[in-house]
């Protein structure tokens, strides 16, 4: 099934810095979200992109999508402690019929 | 509004032991899902219902089935659970709009099976 692929895995920076995922996907979409969990927490909605918008803000995120390379970024800007969670990418299969598909994620720790 | 509740938060059965693990959701939304959680494995959608009365598979359905018999409530059900079903479950619910939209997730339960 088509998946997004978060890249990378893991990722370690210091409070104050930017942190950049990336997430690569295999057919055409509707959208592209991405989502948050905190450690043994559900998920939680941050960011919906639809397949004719290039780039989106929220807050301190910057999500860009670009369909030619079927790859979507997410960046945290200056960040904090709390921003310590995995980072899922999920896309839908383009035709509307079949839901969303989640990635592995990435995992963000962020250093005081 | 509570969102999206999930009981229980945690259980453990034995091999062979059935369960149903509930889910509720107070947003009237018409789409509803379950998913498993393991290590390393991300989010893996087992079923989901887009109305009241239907239901579909999802990627790994094998050894669960769901009714929806309320819009606000969707089921799990395990008949004799196995040890790879330990994990942990999460319900999510979204509205109908352009496509697959924003979803909001329960707290999930955790299920051991010995």
């Amino acid at each position: 099934s088509q998946q997004g692929e978060e890249d990378p895995q893991a990722l370690s920076i210091q409070e104050g810095e930017n942190a950049t995922m990336n997430c690569s996907y295999k057919t055409s979409i509707n959208n592209l979200q991405w989502y948050r969990q905190n450690s043994g927490r559900g998920l939680v909605h941050l960011i919906l992109i639809r397949s004719n918008e290039r780039e989106k803000h929220s807050g301190r995120l910057r999500v860009t999508l670009d369909t030619s390379k079927k790859s979507s970024s997410l960046l945290i800007t200056a960040s904090r402690a709390a921003d310590t969670a995995s980072y899922f990418c999920a896309t839908d299969g383009g035709s509307g019929n079949t839901p969303l598909v989640f990635g592995k994620g990435t995992r963000l720790s962020v250093i005081a | 509004n509570a969102g999206v509740t999930q009981t229980p938060k945690f259980r453990v059965l034995k091999t062979g032991q059935s369960m149903t693990l509930l889910c509720a959701q107070d947003m009237n939304h018409e789409y509803m899902y379950w998913y498993r959680q393991d290590p390393g494995m991300g989010l893996r959608l087992i079923h989901y219902s887009v109305g009241e009365g239907t239901t579909a598979k999802g990627e790994v359905p094998d050894g669960y089935n769901v009714s929806r018999l309320k819009k606000q409530n969707f089921l799990l059900g395990l008949e004799s659970a196995a040890p790879s079903q330990t994990s942990v479950y999460f319900c999510a619910s979204s509205y109908i709009g352009e496509g697959w939209e924003t979803q909001y997730f329960g707290p999930g339960t955790r299920l051991l099976v010995l």
